[in-house]
């Protein structure tokens, strides 16, 4: 089966510090890694991929095998980065995602 | 990019009536399109995936019967809940990948269904 774990549900970070969401996975197979995120009042939107391996907005997500993990950094927050953020996976070449709980990201000006 | 659309937006029901939610891609053709749903301050659960031209797939503990999919067209989907109750109320989100593959999946804008 698999799984995707985000232990924090919510997180507040100071403008301009660093931010980093935590997402681990589980998957027998060769997991394909998503992060999503979803702005205030708007749809859900892809925010990358790992097998991209680029930065969106300043984002930055690195797929570590041994420890399972895909956790999601910027270096220097931003007001607009406030928003809800999900890591989703799914099996190479399936379609189907399976998403992580979710993490509220709030941005302190 | 690639937009899919969801009608109506929000829905209020009576209790036991029906209720029928579409999904469409806009500007692109989806032989499978995707049916969450999503309590408040919720993950997104993954129902059923909808397949053009024959039967959806449903998620283990998702009722078939209750949460019927049709997919007649390769630009529409349709969820309907069937004789509704409180409990079902949710918000009810649709999505699509584009060109078969996974990283390239959009979503609706979902579907607020109330049941009285």
């Amino acid at each position: 089966a698999q799984r995707v774990t985000q232990p924090e549900k919510l997180l507040s970070v100071f403008k301009g510090a660093p931010v980093e969401l935590k997402c681990n996975y589980s998957y027998s197979g060769s997991p394909e890694l998503f992060w999503y995120v979803q702005y205030s009042r708007q749809r859900l939107q892809l925010l990358l991929r790992h097998i991209s391996r680029e930065s969106i907005k300043g984002f930055t997500a690195d797929l570590n095998k041994g420890e399972t993990s895909f956790h999601l950094k910027k270096p220097f927050a931003q007001e607009e980065d406030s928003a809800m953020y999900y890591c989703a996976l799914s099996g190479f070449g399936n379609e189907k995602l399976t998403f992580g709980t979710g993490t509220r990201l709030t941005i302190i000006p | 990019g690639a937009v899919v659309s969801q009608h109506p937006s929000w829905v209020i029901c009576k209790s036991g009536t029906s209720v029928k939610i579409e999904c469409r891609s806009l500007d692109f053709q989806a032989t499978t399109m995707f049916w969450y749903r999503q309590f408040p301050k919720q993950s997104l659960m993954l129902m059923a995936t909808s397949n053009e031209g024959s039967k959806a797939t449903y998620e283990q503990g998702v009722e078939k019967d209750k949460f019927l999919i049709n997919h007649a067209s390769l630009t529409l989907s349709t969820l309907t809940v069937t004789s509704a109750h409180p409990e079902d109320s949710s918000f009810y989100i649709c999505s699509a990948p584009v060109g078969g593959r996974s990283y390239e999946q959009f979503f609706g804008p979902g579907t607020r269904l109330t049941v009285l």
